[in-house]
């Protein structure tokens, strides 16, 4: 069975500053995509990256980029020059056969 | 194009009662796809069905759960007798075609069921 680990419960990081929040997985196939959600107070899940797993180039959204690494079953998001409005939970999600499997989450809290 | 609409909004039940929530997909959308949001959680799968069909359950409870997608009209999932471990948010997400090949899945704002 699929699983995803945030061992990051809460991070914080000041305006304008760099984040980097942690995901790792595990699976048998060779074959998936992998994604981050972010999700506001206003529960709305908004889809912040994705990223294919034969692809061996790092996704990259504006300011919001991921370091993939397969071998290692690593998938952490950096999110640079980081605003107020980044303030949100964000959930990591490994994808495979039209099934989300998402981890508990991170609280990210931007401060200003 | 509007996005995929939930409602309500908010659904507070006693225990015994019956919740019906609705889910209208994004023009276009065949897809439909139901998740769990328990409190300090990430969402959990519960049910994939197209128009009419219902292609995977797997993530059902398999009592009092269930769930259709109509040839017209919005997708509901239906809880029969719920309990308080009912409480939770219920996403509906949809898609024009199959996620496993590049289609991508949208998200509605969520169910609250609270069950007192």
């Amino acid at each position: 069975a699929q699983t995803v680990t945030q061992s990051q419960p809460e991070m914080s990081v000041q305006e304008a500053e760099t984040v980097t929040l942690s995901c790792t997985y595990d699976t048998s196939e060779s074959n998936y995509y992998l994604f981050w959600y972010k999700q506001p107070p206003s529960r709305q899940m908004i889809l912040v990256i994705r990223q294919e797993a034969y692809k061996q180039q790092n996704a990259t959204e504006n300011r919001f980029s991921v370091n993939f690494q397969k071998a290692a079953k690593s998938f952490s998001l950096k999110i640079s020059d980081s605003q107020l409005g980044d303030t949100a939970m964000y959930f990591c999600a490994f994808m495979k056969a039209e099934k989300l499997v998402f981890g508990k989450g991170t609280k990210l809290t931007v401060n200003p | 194009n509007a996005g995929v609409m939930q409602n309500p909004r908010h659904l507070v039940r006693r225990r015994g009662q019956e919740a019906r929530l609705r889910c209208s997909p994004m023009k276009g959308h065949s897809h439909v796809y139901w998740y769990r949001q328990l409190p300090e959680e990430g969402l959990k799968f519960m049910v994939y069905l197209q128009k009419e069909n219902i292609i995977d359950e797997s993530g059902m409870p398999k009592e009092r759960f269930s769930a259709e997608f109509p040839k017209e009209g919005p997708s509901i999932l239906r809880i029969q007798q719920v309990v308080r471990g009912d409480s939770a948010a219920y996403f509906c997400a949809s898609s024009p075609g199959r996620t496993s090949t590049n289609e991508k899945l949208f998200f509605g704002s969520g169910t609250q069921l609270s069950v007192l």
